[in-house]
């Protein structure tokens, strides 16, 4: 089965500055690649997907990039504020039929 | 419009003992799936359903069975709880399965002594 590697597990920023996280998969099959971001105690919520046909999306001050070639994508938080601080999972579907998450990283966003 | 429902929020059991979590959604979702969460380990999926009906295995599905009477009830069951079944468990629903947003509930989070 699929197989989705997060790293780091933690990451501590200042104010203002960038924050990037990177998560491979192992399946050259998988289709669909979200990134959610959960609150200390709630549920994970969707902050911003990519599609395998697309190289790069981007949100406001959140853009995603994905290299099938490399079987890896990354989250990019720019001009990070403290409301940013959360825990950020990401994610490989393969097509219909499986969804697998990485382990998590923990942004602290220090003021 | 109350998305995704789960209840109860907190449990705690005693080995050996069996209980279902409810799941509930009003957005007329097909698939609906269970996921749980433990430290360090990020979501693992234990079982889905892509419509009424109809309900398949996830990565960790051993320990719990599910079934789907209607669009908008999932239930999960424990049939015999162990300590290893302590989490915390999401039920979340999709439009188009796995290939789009995944709106969860606000979880349950049980504990086996």
């Amino acid at each position: 089965g699929e197989n989705v590697e997060q790293h780091p597990s933690t990451l501590s920023v200042q104010e203002g500055d960038s924050a990037v996280i990177k998560c491979t998969y192992s399946d050259s099959a998988s289709n669909y690649f979200p990134w959610y971001k959960q609150e200390l105690g709630k549920r994970p919520q969707l902050i911003i997907d990519i599609r395998s046909n697309v190289g790069e999306k981007k949100d406001q001050r959140i853009a995603v990039t994905l290299n099938k070639t490399a079987k890896h994508f990354s989250l990019h938080i720019t001009e990070t504020q403290p409301e940013d601080s959360a825990v950020y999972f990401c994610a490989a579907s393969l097509w219909n039929n499986d969804m697998r998450f990485g382990a998590g990283t923990r942004l602290t966003v220090k003021p | 419009n109350a998305g995704v429902t789960q209840t109860p929020k907190f449990q705690v059991l005693k080995t050996g003992q069996s209980m279902t979590l409810q799941c509930a959604q009003d957005m007329n979702h097909e698939y609906m799936s269970w996921y749980r969460q433990d430290p360090g380990m990020g979501l693992r999926l234990i079982h889905y359903s892509v419509g009424a009906g109809i309900t398949d295995q996830g990565e960790v599905p051993n320990g719990y069975n599910v079934s789907r009477s209607t669009t908008e009830d999932f239930p999960l069951r424990l049939l015999s709880a162990a300590p290893s079944q302590t989490s915390v468990y999401f039920c979340a629903s999709s439009y188009e399965g796995f290939y789009t947003e995944a709106f969860f509930g606000q979880g349950t989070r049980l504990t086996v002594v």
